[in-house]
Protein backbone atom coordinates (compact mmCIF):
# COMPACT_ATOMS: atom_id res chain seq x y z
CA UNK A 1 0.00 0.00 0.00
CA UNK A 2 2.80 2.64 0.65
CA UNK A 3 5.15 1.38 -2.26
CA UNK A 4 6.54 3.70 -5.19
CA UNK A 5 7.53 1.65 -7.89
CA UNK A 6 10.11 3.18 -10.68
CA UNK A 7 11.25 2.45 -13.87
CA UNK A 8 13.52 2.35 -15.51
CA UNK A 9 16.68 1.48 -13.15
CA UNK A 10 18.75 2.68 -15.10
CA UNK A 11 18.37 5.03 -19.06
CA UNK A 12 20.88 6.40 -21.32
CA UNK A 13 19.80 8.61 -23.72
CA UNK A 14 21.36 10.49 -26.96
CA UNK A 15 22.05 14.64 -26.29
CA UNK A 16 18.57 16.48 -27.50
CA UNK A 17 16.69 13.35 -26.86
CA UNK A 18 13.72 12.16 -24.58
CA UNK A 19 14.17 11.27 -21.14
CA UNK A 20 10.93 9.38 -19.75
CA UNK A 21 10.84 7.62 -16.45
CA UNK A 22 7.50 6.12 -15.14
CA UNK A 23 6.58 5.73 -11.89
CA UNK A 24 3.10 3.65 -10.39
CA UNK A 25 2.14 3.89 -6.83
CA UNK A 26 -0.78 1.81 -4.73
CA UNK A 27 -2.13 4.05 -2.28
CA UNK A 28 -4.91 6.35 -3.88
CA UNK A 29 -4.81 8.26 -0.73
CA UNK A 30 -1.32 9.83 -1.56
CA UNK A 31 -2.10 13.77 -2.83
CA UNK A 32 1.14 15.03 -3.73
CA UNK A 33 4.08 13.44 -6.04
CA UNK A 34 6.99 15.15 -6.22
CA UNK A 35 10.18 14.09 -8.44
CA UNK A 36 13.77 14.60 -7.19
CA UNK A 37 17.49 15.02 -8.95
CA UNK A 38 20.03 13.80 -6.98
CA UNK A 39 23.62 14.77 -8.48
CA UNK A 40 26.45 11.89 -7.31
CA UNK A 41 27.60 12.67 -3.39
CA UNK A 42 24.73 15.58 -2.85
CA UNK A 43 21.49 15.30 -1.67
CA UNK A 44 17.69 15.15 -3.66
CA UNK A 45 16.67 18.21 -4.68
CA UNK A 46 13.29 19.24 -5.75
CA UNK A 47 12.52 19.26 -9.55
CA UNK A 48 8.59 19.31 -9.92
CA UNK A 49 6.19 17.95 -8.41
CA UNK A 50 2.02 17.67 -8.75
CA UNK A 51 -1.20 17.39 -7.29
CA UNK A 52 -3.84 14.74 -8.97
CA UNK A 53 -6.07 17.21 -9.69
CA UNK A 54 -3.92 18.30 -12.76
CA UNK A 55 -2.88 15.59 -15.18
CA UNK A 56 0.42 16.97 -16.56
CA UNK A 57 2.35 19.95 -15.19
CA UNK A 58 5.54 21.38 -16.91
CA UNK A 59 8.32 23.59 -16.02
CA UNK A 60 10.66 24.19 -18.48
CA UNK A 61 12.50 21.11 -20.10
CA UNK A 62 10.63 19.18 -17.12
CA UNK A 63 7.02 18.01 -17.50
CA UNK A 64 5.13 15.64 -15.23
CA UNK A 65 2.18 13.30 -16.77
CA UNK A 66 -0.53 12.20 -14.07
CA UNK A 67 -2.79 9.69 -14.88
CA UNK A 68 -4.46 9.41 -11.63
CA UNK A 69 -6.91 6.26 -12.82
CA UNK A 70 -3.79 4.42 -13.45
CA UNK A 71 -2.19 5.11 -10.30
CA UNK A 72 0.62 6.52 -12.69
CA UNK A 73 3.32 9.76 -13.26
CA UNK A 74 5.61 10.19 -15.29
CA UNK A 75 8.57 12.22 -15.82
CA UNK A 76 9.52 13.53 -19.18
CA UNK A 77 12.89 15.63 -19.95
CA UNK A 78 12.34 17.18 -23.28
CA UNK A 79 15.68 18.11 -25.11
CA UNK A 80 18.20 16.31 -22.96
CA UNK A 81 21.45 17.84 -22.02
CA UNK A 82 24.66 15.90 -20.35
CA UNK A 83 24.49 17.65 -17.22
CA UNK A 84 20.71 15.80 -16.73
CA UNK A 85 23.03 13.03 -16.21
CA UNK A 86 21.89 12.37 -12.81
CA UNK A 87 19.45 9.62 -10.96
CA UNK A 88 16.16 10.60 -10.44
CA UNK A 89 13.32 9.76 -7.95
CA UNK A 90 9.76 10.00 -7.70
CA UNK A 91 8.17 10.18 -4.33
CA UNK A 92 4.67 10.71 -3.29
CA UNK A 93 3.33 11.57 -0.29
CA UNK A 94 -0.23 12.41 1.97
CA UNK A 95 -0.11 15.75 2.88
CA UNK A 96 -2.66 15.59 5.65
CA UNK A 97 -0.55 13.14 7.39
CA UNK A 98 3.47 13.64 8.43
CA UNK A 99 4.49 14.69 4.85
CA UNK A 100 6.73 11.59 5.02
CA UNK A 101 7.60 11.25 1.25
CA UNK A 102 7.64 7.41 0.13
CA UNK A 103 10.37 6.88 -2.57
CA UNK A 104 10.90 5.19 -5.52
CA UNK A 105 14.01 3.10 -6.25
CA UNK A 106 15.32 5.63 -8.47
CA UNK A 107 16.38 6.06 -12.30
CA UNK A 108 20.55 6.74 -13.12
CA UNK A 109 20.07 8.56 -16.25
CA UNK A 110 23.08 9.14 -18.24
CA UNK A 111 22.91 11.73 -21.68
CA UNK A 112 25.43 10.82 -24.07
CA UNK A 113 26.87 14.32 -26.26
CA UNK B 1 20.51 31.82 4.57
CA UNK B 2 22.73 28.37 4.80
CA UNK B 3 20.95 25.06 3.56
CA UNK B 4 20.52 21.91 5.12
CA UNK B 5 24.11 21.20 7.51
CA UNK B 6 24.83 17.73 8.45
CA UNK B 7 28.08 16.59 9.56
CA UNK B 8 29.95 14.82 9.98
CA UNK B 9 30.34 14.16 5.58
CA UNK B 10 31.74 10.88 6.05
CA UNK B 11 32.17 8.52 9.12
CA UNK B 12 34.23 5.00 9.76
CA UNK B 13 33.22 3.24 12.37
CA UNK B 14 33.75 -0.60 13.59
CA UNK B 15 31.13 -3.09 14.57
CA UNK B 16 30.32 -2.18 17.53
CA UNK B 17 30.81 1.80 18.18
CA UNK B 18 28.27 4.31 18.12
CA UNK B 19 27.65 6.82 15.36
CA UNK B 20 26.57 10.28 15.66
CA UNK B 21 24.91 12.05 13.04
CA UNK B 22 23.88 15.66 13.42
CA UNK B 23 21.55 17.55 10.99
CA UNK B 24 21.18 21.50 11.44
CA UNK B 25 18.28 22.34 9.61
CA UNK B 26 17.58 25.78 7.54
CA UNK B 27 17.20 28.88 9.65
CA UNK B 28 13.43 29.01 10.52
CA UNK B 29 12.73 25.65 10.10
CA UNK B 30 11.19 23.45 12.98
CA UNK B 31 10.47 19.80 10.97
CA UNK B 32 13.43 17.74 10.60
CA UNK B 33 12.91 14.48 8.40
CA UNK B 34 15.24 11.75 8.49
CA UNK B 35 16.01 9.38 5.34
CA UNK B 36 18.40 5.89 4.87
CA UNK B 37 19.62 5.08 1.36
CA UNK B 38 21.00 1.76 1.14
CA UNK B 39 23.30 1.42 -1.81
CA UNK B 40 21.42 1.29 -5.07
CA UNK B 41 18.29 2.14 -3.63
CA UNK B 42 15.82 4.47 -2.90
CA UNK B 43 15.28 6.71 0.17
CA UNK B 44 13.59 5.20 2.85
CA UNK B 45 11.96 7.74 6.08
CA UNK B 46 12.83 7.15 9.10
CA UNK B 47 11.92 9.43 11.22
CA UNK B 48 9.84 12.95 11.86
CA UNK B 49 10.59 15.15 14.69
CA UNK B 50 9.77 18.84 15.16
CA UNK B 51 11.51 20.83 17.93
CA UNK B 52 12.28 18.35 21.29
CA UNK B 53 9.21 16.03 19.75
CA UNK B 54 9.21 12.79 17.86
CA UNK B 55 6.36 12.72 15.73
CA UNK B 56 6.66 9.61 13.76
CA UNK B 57 9.14 7.18 13.92
CA UNK B 58 7.43 4.28 11.97
CA UNK B 59 10.64 4.01 9.86
CA UNK B 60 13.19 3.42 12.46
CA UNK B 61 14.86 0.00 13.75
CA UNK B 62 13.19 -0.49 16.73
CA UNK B 63 16.69 -1.80 18.66
CA UNK B 64 19.78 0.72 17.98
CA UNK B 65 18.28 3.39 16.44
CA UNK B 66 17.17 6.89 18.02
CA UNK B 67 16.97 10.37 16.90
CA UNK B 68 16.31 13.51 19.16
CA UNK B 69 16.06 17.24 17.94
CA UNK B 70 16.19 19.20 20.73
CA UNK B 71 14.94 22.89 21.43
CA UNK B 72 18.22 24.47 20.95
CA UNK B 73 21.23 22.64 18.93
CA UNK B 74 21.11 20.20 15.97
CA UNK B 75 19.32 17.03 15.28
CA UNK B 76 20.87 14.19 15.90
CA UNK B 77 20.30 10.66 14.53
CA UNK B 78 21.96 8.11 16.95
CA UNK B 79 23.47 4.21 16.19
CA UNK B 80 24.47 2.36 18.60
CA UNK B 81 26.51 -1.07 18.24
CA UNK B 82 26.99 -0.25 14.78
CA UNK B 83 26.77 -3.31 12.14
CA UNK B 84 27.89 -3.59 8.69
CA UNK B 85 23.94 -3.45 7.36
CA UNK B 86 23.83 -0.11 8.78
CA UNK B 87 26.60 1.00 6.39
CA UNK B 88 24.37 3.87 3.96
CA UNK B 89 24.33 7.30 3.76
CA UNK B 90 21.80 9.00 5.87
CA UNK B 91 19.86 12.02 4.86
CA UNK B 92 18.66 14.64 6.90
CA UNK B 93 15.70 17.17 5.46
CA UNK B 94 13.84 20.53 7.15
CA UNK B 95 11.22 22.35 6.25
CA UNK B 96 9.04 25.58 7.74
CA UNK B 97 5.84 24.06 8.64
CA UNK B 98 4.37 20.98 8.15
CA UNK B 99 4.29 19.90 3.97
CA UNK B 100 5.97 22.72 2.71
CA UNK B 101 8.63 21.50 0.65
CA UNK B 102 12.05 19.52 2.53
CA UNK B 103 15.23 20.17 1.37
CA UNK B 104 17.77 17.90 1.57
CA UNK B 105 21.46 18.20 3.05
CA UNK B 106 24.36 16.69 1.45
CA UNK B 107 24.03 13.54 3.88
CA UNK B 108 26.23 11.78 5.98
CA UNK B 109 28.12 8.36 4.40
CA UNK B 110 28.15 5.90 7.43
CA UNK B 111 31.01 2.86 6.40
CA UNK B 112 30.91 0.29 9.37
CA UNK B 113 34.32 -1.79 8.63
Amino acid sequence: QQQVKQSPQSLIVQKGGISIINCAYENTAFDYFPWYQQFPGKGPALLIAIRPDVSEKKEGRFTISFNKSAKQFSLHIMDSQPGDSATYFCAATLTSNTGKLIFGQGTTLQVKP
Amino acid sequence: NAGVMQNPRHLVRRRGQEARLRCSPMKGHSHVYWYRQLPEEGLKFMVYLQKENIIDESGMPKERFSAEFPKEGPSILRIQQVVRGDSAAYFCASSPVLNAEAFFGQGTRLTVV
